[in-house]
Order: structure tokens, then C-alpha cells, then sequence
């Protein structure tokens, strides 16, 4: 079955940056895409990204360039992302969610904490 | 960007009927999708394509519309069904997500 793995919890100091991960398996990761959100508690649900793991081809929410940096490693069914520049406006849950052709999201991971506090 | 409109909160009881609405600010077609998510939890799809039952969903949940007007409907609701459930949308760049409906099991 599908499933997506994130990392652990990430308390981090502001101005540093945090590599989060997501961990797939039961499906054909190379030839898939993946995305990310964030979500403060209480609050929506934002889009960050996606990226194609085929060749690397990234497509960002325009509010998250510069932020947000999507990779992913294809011999270990990983995605990436890079959180650079963290400000306490950036604690939040994020989660990675495989993406359909339709553009709804049909299995998610756990989500991770991320506290950005000195 | 389309910015989804939905209502903050609603009351039911179990057995009752419950619609949830989501207006969008511009057309998506029938790019809508609805989320429920729990606590603690990641959001789990319910219905696609505004109209279309994800595998394993029980039936008392559907969905409808088109361009701007959307519902979820949950009949009958069970207490298990407390939640936040959102809509997504990605007829338009970026995607966007409604700020979500909170259900109360009476």
C-alpha cells in the first residue's frame, strides 16, 4: 500500500534553515510528483509546491519562492524540502501529499512540527 | 489568487443531514475536491472532481456543483464524522483551500 513517511519534529533557530523529508513507498516514485503544504494549528492549509522526481522539474506557490526549496532523491523514494531563512512566521505543521493528474491528493504523510523559536 | 469561502462552524446532530458549502471567488470548473482532517491528523480525501466518491469513503458522503458553488453533503452524520472539512481547488494557479467548516456532533 501507499504510504509517505515524514521526518520528526524540528525545533530551529530563526534565520537558520531545516531539511525536512518524506519517505514513499508502494507506488512508483520516479515517475511521480510530489507536494508540499503548510499549516499553522487552528488555521487552512497552504500549497507550497510540487515537483516531478522524473527529472527534477519544480513548479513553487509564487508566496513561497525563496523559502521553500523542493528536491527529492530517487534511489531512496525520498522528497525534500528545504526551509530556508526561518522566521517564527514559519512554525507550522508541513505536510508532502502525492499528488493526482487532477489535482487533488489522494495519500498524505503524518505531517511535521516545525518550531522556529530562539 | 481564488480565494475558497466556506462557513466557520456547524451543530448537528447524529442522524441528521448536513450540507457544507464552499463559494470560490472565480470559476474552477469541477476542480474541487473536499478534505476531512481530525485532529492531530493529515487531511484525508473524501470526494474529487466535485462530485466523485474517493475508494473506501462511505456513501453517506457526496458532493456537488460547478464553477463557483459548491456542497459536501454528509447523510446521515455519525459521530465519528467530527472534524474540519476543507475544499481545494486546482482549476487555477496555485491551488488554493477553503479555510475550512468545523463539525460539531451534538
Amino acid at each position: 500500500q501507499v504510504k509517505l513517511q515524514q521526518s520528526g519534529a524540528e525545533l530551529v533557530k530563526p534565520g537558520a534553515s531545516v531539511k525536512l523529508s518524506c519517505k514513499t513507498s508502494g507506488y512508483t516514485f520516479s515517475t511521480s510528483y510530489m507536494s508540499w503544504f503548510k499549516q499553522i494549528p487552528g488555521q487552512s492549509i497552504e500549497w507550497i509546491g510540487m515537483i516531478y522526481a522524473g527529472d527534477g522539474g519544480t513548479g513553487y506557490n509564487q508566496k513561497f519562492k525563496g523559502k521553500a526549496t523542493l528536491t527529492v532523491d530517487t534511489s531512496s523514494s525520498t522528497a525534500y524540502m528545504d526551509l530556508s531563512s526561518l522566521t517564527t512566521e514559519d512554525s507550522a505543521v508541513y505536510f508532502c501529499a502525492r499528488p493526482h493528474w487532477e489535482g487533488y491528493f489522494d495519500y498524505w504523510g503524518q505531517g511535521v512540527m516545525v518550531t522556529v523559536s530562539s | 489568487d481564488t480565494v475558497l469561502t466556506q462557513s466557520p462552524a456547524l451543530a448537528v446532530s447524529p442522524g441528521e443531514r448536513v450540507t457544507i458549502s464552499c463559494r470560490a471567488s472565480e470559476s474552477v470548473s469541477t476542480g474541487m475536491h473536499w478534505y476531512q482532517q481530525k485532529p492531530g491528523q493529515q487531511p484525508k480525501l473524501l470526494i474529487y472532481g466535485a462530485s466523485n466518491l474517493e475508494s473506501g469513503v462511505p456513501a453517506r458522503f457526496s458532493g456537488s456543483g460547478s464553477g463557483t458553488d459548491f456542497t459536501l453533503t454528509i447523510d446521515p452524520v455519525e459521530a465519528d464524522d467530527t472534524a474540519t472539512y476543507f475544499c481545494q481547488q486546482s482549476w487555477n494557479d496555485p491551488f488554493t483551500f477553503g479555510s475550512g467548516t468545523k463539525l460539531e456532533i451534538k
